[in-house]
Order: C-alpha cells, then sequence, then structure tokens
C-alpha cells in the first residue's frame, strides 16, 4: 500500500514562532487532507488540499502532487496550535485514507 | 446538521464481551468508514462501505463485523472483546470519495 512520512515527528515552538511541516507520499493520490488533532483527541480538518496552494487564517498549505509532497505551514503560533497533525491520502477509486504518523507540537507561551 | 455521531464516548468490558459502536451521519454521505488509533500511531483502518449495503475489509479487520443496511448508519461490532482492541474508534463519512469527516471517537478499554 500507499507510504505516507511525516516530518519532523515532534516539534517544540516558541509562541509567536513559525513553522512547516512536511507530508511525503510514495505513490498518486486524488485526495489529500491535513487534520488536526487537539489534546482532547478530536479530529479537526484543516484542509482537503490534493493539488495547489489553500490558506486559512495562520494556517497554510502547498500540495505538490508531481512531487508527492504536501507542506502545512503554521505562521505566528498559538498555544492553542498544540496537539498532533497529521497528513492522509488517498488514492484514485480507493475511498480509504492512509494516515502518517503525526507531528506533535507543542506550542510553549 | 450534526454531522458524524459516535456512541458510547467511553466503553470499558471484559474480555470475552461483545458490544456495538454506533456511527451516525446526516449528511447523506455514501462513504463510510471506521478508523482505530492505537498511542502514538495515526489511524488504521477497520472496514469501510461505499453504501447501503456494501461494506469491505480495511487493514485491520480482524475480531470485527460491520453491516450498512442504511445510509445513515454504520455500526461496528466486536464479537469477542479482546485486550489488544484497546484503542480509540473513530467512524468517518465522505461524499464522491473527497473530504473525510470524522466523529468525535469512541475510547474502548478491554480488560
Amino acid at each position: 500500500g500507499i507510504q505516507v512520512e511525516q516530518s519532523p515527528p515532534d516539534l517544540i515552538l516558541q509562541e509567536g514562532a513559525n513553522s512547516t511541516l512536511r507530508c511525503n507520499f510514495s505513490d498518486s493520490v486524488n485526495n489529500l487532507q491535513w487534520f488536526h488533532q487537539n489534546p482532547w483527541g478530536q479530529l479537526i480538518n484543516l484542509f482537503y488540499i490534493p493539488s495547489g496552494t489553500k490558506q486559512n487564517g495562520r494556517l497554510s498549505a502547498t500540495t505538490v502532487a508531481t512531487e508527492r509532497y504536501s507542506l502545512l505551514y503554521i505562521s505566528s503560533s498559538q498555544t492553542t496550535d498544540s496537539g498532533v497533525y497529521f497528513c492522509a491520502v488517498e488514492q484514485p477509486n480507493d475511498y480509504k485514507l492512509s494516515f502518517g504518523a503525526g507531528t506533535t507540537v507543542t506550542v510553549r507561551a | 446538521n450534526a454531522g458524524v455521531t459516535q456512541t458510547p464516548k467511553f466503553q470499558v468490558l471484559k474480555t470475552g464481551q461483545s458490544m456495538t459502536l454506533q456511527c451516525a451521519q446526516d449528511m447523506n454521505h455514501e462513504y463510510m468508514s471506521w478508523y482505530r488509533q492505537d498511542p502514538g500511531m495515526g489511524l488504521r483502518l477497520i472496514h469501510y462501505s461505499v453504501g447501503a449495503g456494501i461494506t469491505d475489509q480495511g487493514e485491520v479487520p480482524n475480531g470485527y463485523n460491520v453491516s450498512r443496511s442504511t445510509t445513515e448508519d454504520f455500526p461496528l461490532r466486536l464479537l469477542s472483546a479482546a485486550p489488544s482492541q484497546t484503542s480509540v474508534y473513530f467512524c468517518a463519512s465522505s461524499y464522491g470519495g473527497v473530504e473525510q469527516f470524522f466523529g468525535p471517537g469512541t475510547r474502548l478499554t478491554v480488560l
């Protein structure tokens, strides 16, 4: 099956700092999503981004499908950004999401 | 819209007991699926359905059964619970295989 690798595994930030999370995948995909899992365990949809660039407030994401990677940018980080960020991909005609292992982000005040 | 709902939120079982985790969605989504999340790991697919009456196995299906009699509901059954099934279970749905939406999860402990 498709392999999804996220880096770095852990990230510690000072409040106000910017950061970039990366997701590499091993095969063609027709769906790529970024999720934030908050400390209460809830999975929150951040972006549905099989290709291109999207922005939502302080977060933005870029997927370069031809090179099989996606980036999630967090700007001016806040303590509420803490949690685990997952990248998940879906292959054509598969309807199943394959998840990376996640990046654990800790933002310190 | 309530989105994707799951019940119960928490459950403790003894080894060998059976139970059903409920999942419902009110978005008229064709696709529904069940994932489990173990500590420090991403989610792994258990079973999925592409429409009423159609189900298929995912990555880790052993010990679990599903059925899809309606578009709205997709219950997950544990026939004989084992400690290895201690996990957090998430249900998800989507329309047309695009963006998937997840329920709040069920935290299951098997003693």
